[in-house]
Parts: structure tokens; sequence; C-alpha cells
């Protein structure tokens, strides 16, 4: 079956570095996204990764290992706006979205 | 650019009555355009998939005579909740794609509460 796991909640320090972990089973696979998704919104596009290794947007990256079927997303410098749900989705040989479950990032002054 | 819109962002109507959504790309042509419904504290859960011009493909337990999806052109798919009930409410929200699946832009979704 397809599947795909990230933590539930995760907790983070403002200015502070968090990684929130991505695995996932797909049939066929043509990338790996990451979205953000604050309280009431609907989810806006931060990363996609096709290939293996690491890319970078600013103070957010995302890295793909395609052989471990793995993915993170690395928000650096955190800020208070940063708090809000981040969903994983890996796209199947159907070019179907996937989706995690979300992980809750609460930030902390 | 790549902007979806939808309407109405929130709505609220009577157990029995039907309800429409619409979906626009307003600066793109959407070869594809998805209908996702989410529940408090879930996950997006895909309801159907339409090209346009063409029938909706429904995912299994999505009933398609309650909801009626018609992509009519490029830029408009719409989402009717037909006789709606109190289990109905939740956060609709469309997406749209091109060709090359890179990406689905999301519209900013719609509230739907059924007294």
């Amino acid at each position: 079956g397809q599947n795909i796991d990230q933590p539930t909640e995760m907790t983070a320090t403002e200015g502070a570095i968090v990684q929130i972990n991505c695995t996932y089973q797909t049939s066929g696979f043509n990338g790996l996204f990451w979205y953000q998704q604050h309280a009431g919104e609907a989810p806006t596009f931060l990363s996609y990764n096709v290939l293996d290794g690491l890319e970078e947007k600013g103070r957010f990256s995302s890295f793909l290992s395609r052989s471990k079927g793995y993915s993170y997303l690395l928000l650096k410098e955190l800020q208070m706006k940063d708090s809000a749900s981040y969903l994983c989705a890996g796209m199947d040989s159907n070019y179907q979205l996937i989706w995690g479950a979300g992980t809750k990032l609460i930030i902390k002054p | 650019g790549a902007v979806v819109s939808q309407h109405p962002s929130r709505v609220i109507c009577k157990s029995g009555t039907s309800v429409k959504i619409e979906c626009r790309s307003l600066d793109f042509q959407a070869t594809t355009m998805f209908w996702y419904r989410q529940f408090p504290k879930q996950s997006l859960m895909l309801m159907a998939t339409s090209n346009e011009g063409s029938k909706a493909t429904y995912e299994q337990g999505v009933e398609k005579d309650k909801f009626l999806i018609n992509h009519a052109s490029l830029t408009l798919s719409t989402l009717t909740v037909t006789s709606a009930h109190p289990e109905d409410s939740s956060f609709y929200i469309c997406s749209a794609s091109t060709s090359d699946y890179n990406e689905q832009f999301f519209g900013p979704g719609t509230r739907l509460t059924v007294l």
C-alpha cells in the first residue's frame, strides 16, 4: 500500500533549527512535496524534490533519499510565524499526491 | 503567478440543501483540478480528480451522485454538495495543476457548515 509517515507534533524555539522527517511508500515515484498549512487556511507550496540531495530555498531546505524512501524539511532561524502544520506528500506513478497527516510545529519564544 | 481562487470562502446551509463551490485558476490553464476535503486536525483527503471536458475520477468511498463535479473549462471546476447533511461539514479545498504535474496550486478553501 501507499503510506506517508511523519511526526504528529514538534516543538522548537524561536531562532533555532528544526528538522521534520518524512518516510514514504508510493506506487512508483514522481517526486516528494512539502507544504505549509496555517490553521484554517489552504496549504501553500514549499518544496519539490525528485532527485536525491538537498534543495535550499532561503530559510527552508528539503532533502530526499529515494533509496531510503526518506525526506526531511529543515527550517532555520525559526520565526513565530513558522508555527503551522507541515505536510509531506509523495507523488505516485499516476501523478497523484499521497498525503501525510501533517506535522504540527509549535514555536516557543 | 499560479493563483487559484475559490468561492465562497464560507457557507452555512440547512440540511437537505445543495451547495456549489467554484474553483478558478486565474492566471494559468489547469489541465487537472483536484478536490480535497479536510476534517479538523486531519490531513487532506482527495475526493476526486477532474480533467477538463471529461468525467471526474472519484476516490473510493466518495459518492459521485452526492458530490457532483463539473470541469467545464481549463480555468473552472465546480463541486456541488447535494442534499447536504451535518456530517458533510468540512473544509473543502481545490487545487489545480498544469500538464507537467510538478506542483499543485491550492485555492484558499471553503468552510462548509451544514446545520
